[in-house]
């Protein structure tokens, strides 16, 4: 079964830091993986999505990666701001579309 | 345009009893997800619909739980006999296409909270 783990588990940084984000997962046989924000008492709200022929996307201050045969992803933001302050969730995909998420980072921008 | 809604925003319940959880959503997307997040965990798969018809309903955890979508639009999961343990929130989540091999974006909605006394 796919194990996706990401680290830290929770982030506090300082407003205006570059900050990094962490996702592995143990089964490279995906089609898909894509990066949720999800704020307290709110459904999940989708950032990036790479499909697996690809390295990368971004989206503002948003950069996604993704290196499959090593089973990694990883979510920069730059110039981190305190409406940032959300948990992040990193989630693979098999068959059908199911996704396989992790636990999620707990980040805080602290003005 | 509206986004995945989900019915009631919150559920309390008492072991035991029956609940129904509704879907609603984005209209036209033939795939929805049912997905069960406990505090502190990232959501789990429940089942997948394409069109009316349940294609994977591997994550339902037990015969406690079952979902319909009759008309391939809006969704209902059951949870019979509720335990405590059934606690949690319940997101739905809908998908333009959701076919095996194609990628698209999930929307998720904002979930049902159950809580069983």
């Amino acid at each position: 079964k796919q194990e996706v783990t990401q680290i830290p588990a929770a982030l506090s940084v300082p407003e205006g830091e570059n900050l990094v984000l962490n996702c592995s997962f143990t089964d490279s046989a995906i089609y898909n993986l894509q990066w949720f924000r999800q704020d307290p008492g709110k459904g999940l709200t989708s950032l990036l999505l790479i499909q697996s022929s690809q390295r990368e996307q971004t989206s503002g201050r948003l950069n996604a990666s993704l290196d499959k045969s090593s089973g990694r992803s990883t979510l920069y933001i730059a110039a981190s701001q305190p409406g940032d302050s959300a948990t992040y969730l990193c989630a693979v995909s098999g068959n059908f579309n199911k996704f396989y998420f992790g636990s999620g980072t707990k980040l805080n921008v602290k003005p | 345009g509206a986004g995945v809604s989900q019915t009631p925003s919150n559920k309390v319940t008492e072991k035991g009893k029956y609940v129904e959880l509704r879907c609603d959503p984005i209209s036209g997307h033939t795939a929805l997800y049912w997905y069960r997040q406990s505090l502190g965990q990232g959501p789990e798969f429940l089942i997948y619909f394409q069109g009316t018809g349940a294609a994977d309903d591997s994550g339902l955890p037990n015969d406690r739980f079952f979902a319909v979508r009759p008309e391939g639009s809006v969704s209902t999961l059951k949870i019979q006999r509720t335990e405590r343990g059934d606690s949690a929130v319940y997101l739905c989540a809908s998908s333009l296409r959701g076919l095996a091999g194609l990628t698209d974006t999930q929307y998720f909605g904002p979930g049902t909270r159950l809580t069983v006394l």
